[in-house]
């Protein structure tokens, strides 16, 4: 089946730094990819929707400069956390859409701590 | 709108006993509902999904029942295992290359021994 590919699982970095997390579908080509929050006993929240080769689209309230997402190429989309913050420390989900079917394919998750 | 309402927001089952999650939508152009589970530190995992074209499918241990006239859809876990403790999230999309997932607000299952 599809599988994609979230790199690192867990990450700490300092306040004011900047952090990259990784997506990768790993056996299909995803033209579009997804990143999600997750507050603890929460649904997952969309930040943006990721095309191919064209910007991201946001969803309303999440600060695109802040979260800056790039989909250079179909098998890759990356989340960069930009001068974070304490309150940026969460758990992050990317997922990706199959090709030629209705499937959504989720990563396995990135837990950001900023101290 | 885009809800997807889902209830109960938590549940206790007692192992070998049903499990039931409710789902209702509001836009009827949805046409893909896909169940997940979630365990925690990790990401949510597709356990079912249905079409509105059938009322029923079933996979394994796992069930879902829809109803389209009243918009409402339901997972079914039969046989419930201590193993099925996880969070539950019910979803609607509309098909399309682009089209996002609408997510319920998931539940939380324990299934006690």
């Amino acid at each position: 089946g599809a599988v994609v590919s979230q790199h690192p699982s867990r990450v700490i970095c300092k306040s004011g730094t900047s952090v990259k997390i990784e997506c990768r579908s790993l056996d299909f080509q995803a033209t579009t990819m997804f990143w999600y929050r997750q507050f603890p006993k929460q649904s997952l929240m969309l930040m943006a929707t990721s095309n191919e080769g064209s910007k991201a689209t946001y969803e309303q309230g999440v600060e695109k400069d802040k979260f800056l997402i790039n989909h250079a190429s179909l098998t890759l989309s990356t989340l960069t956390v930009t001068s974070a913050h304490p309150e940026d420390s969460s758990f992050y989900i990317c997922s990706a859409k199959e090709p030629f079917n209705y499937g959504y394919t989720f990563g396995s998750g990135t837990r950001l701590t900023v101290v | 709108q885009q809800q997807v309402k889902q209830s109960p927001q938590s549940l206790i089952v007692q192992k070998g006993g049903i499990s039931i999650i409710n789902c209702a939508y509001e836009n009827t152009a949805f046409d893909y509902f896909p169940w997940y589970q979630q365990f925690p530190g990790k990401g949510p995992a597709l356990l079912i999904a249905i079409r509105p074209d059938v009322s029923e499918k079933k996979e394994g241990r796992f069930t879902i029942s829809f109803n389209k006239s009243a918009k409402q859809f339901s997972l079914h876990i039969m046989d419930s295992q201590p193993g099925d403790s996880a969070t539950y999230f019910c979803a609607a999309s509309i098909a399309g290359t682009a089209s996002k997932l609408t997510f319920g607000t998931g539940t939380r299952l324990q299934v006690t021994l």
